[in-house]
């Protein structure tokens, strides 16, 4: 089956630590997403990148880190930075050009206590 | 990336037909209409696109007016299953840039028995 993985799907911490989320995709898409949701809100992005060992902010990229070595992996480390870190996290994968639709994954869940 | 406005919420009955309007009247010539639909807690689904004519897949319909100022996502015979959150996103794609969607408030959509 196609799809994107996220795990885990519910993760907890302690302020102060960093935790990265994972993102897998066997789409061989070259564009991954990552977005942000928080309660009753729509989804804003964090980071993308369009191809592999490149990757560019968002519109709230402060506290957060990625990396793309692999075209499959596209995870994301959110920071002691990050001042209000518990949300939903998204990921998503595209093709590139005119006209791509993005597929999410099932979202991760971090609350930061 | 142009802005788009649609209703907060509707309902819609069982087996009938949900159209769903969103208004994009600054939408621009390259520019292509996006939905996509939330179910609680689960990542974005995509539904269709299009760019100037009428769309349909094994989903949904899409009708873009001519102006292209508007459009509606007609889904036939909703079912239960299909109570969400509806986004009408309007994207260059992702030619180039960022592929970013803006995800606004969206319309929820109940379907009842």
């Amino acid at each position: 089956d196609g799809g994107i993985t996220q795990s885990p799907k519910y993760l907890f911490r302690k302020e102060g630590q960093n935790v990265t989320l994972s993102c897998e995709q066997n789409l061989n898409h070259d564009a991954m997403y990552w977005y942000r949701q928080d309660p009753g809100q729509g989804l804003r992005l964090i980071y993308y990148s369009q191809i592999v060992n490149d990757f560019q902010k968002g519109d709230i990229a402060e506290g957060y880190s990625v990396s793309r070595e692999k075209k499959e992996s596209f995870p994301l480390t959110v920071t002691s930075a990050q001042k209000n870190p518990t949300a939903f996290y998204l990921c998503a994968s595209s093709g590139t050009g005119f006209s791509y639709e993005q597929y999410f994954g099932p979202g991760t869940r971090l609350t930061v206590t | 990336d142009a802005k788009t406005t649609q209703p907060t919420s509707m309902d819609c009955a069982e087996g009938r037909a949900a159209n769903l309007p969103c208004n994009h009247s600054t939408i621009s010539g390259n520019e292509y209409v996006y939905w996509y639909r939330q179910i609680h807690s689960q990542g974005p689904q995509y539904i269709i696109h299009g760019l100037k004519n009428n769309e349909t897949n094994e989903m949904a319909s899409l009708i873009i007016t001519e102006d292209r100022k508007s459009s509606t996502l007609i889904l036939p015979h909703a079912t239960l299953r299909d109570t969400a959150v509806y986004y009408c996103i309007v994207s260059r794609g992702n030619s180039g840039n960022t592929g970013k969607l803006i995800f606004g408030q969206g319309t929820t959509l109940q379907v009842k028995p």
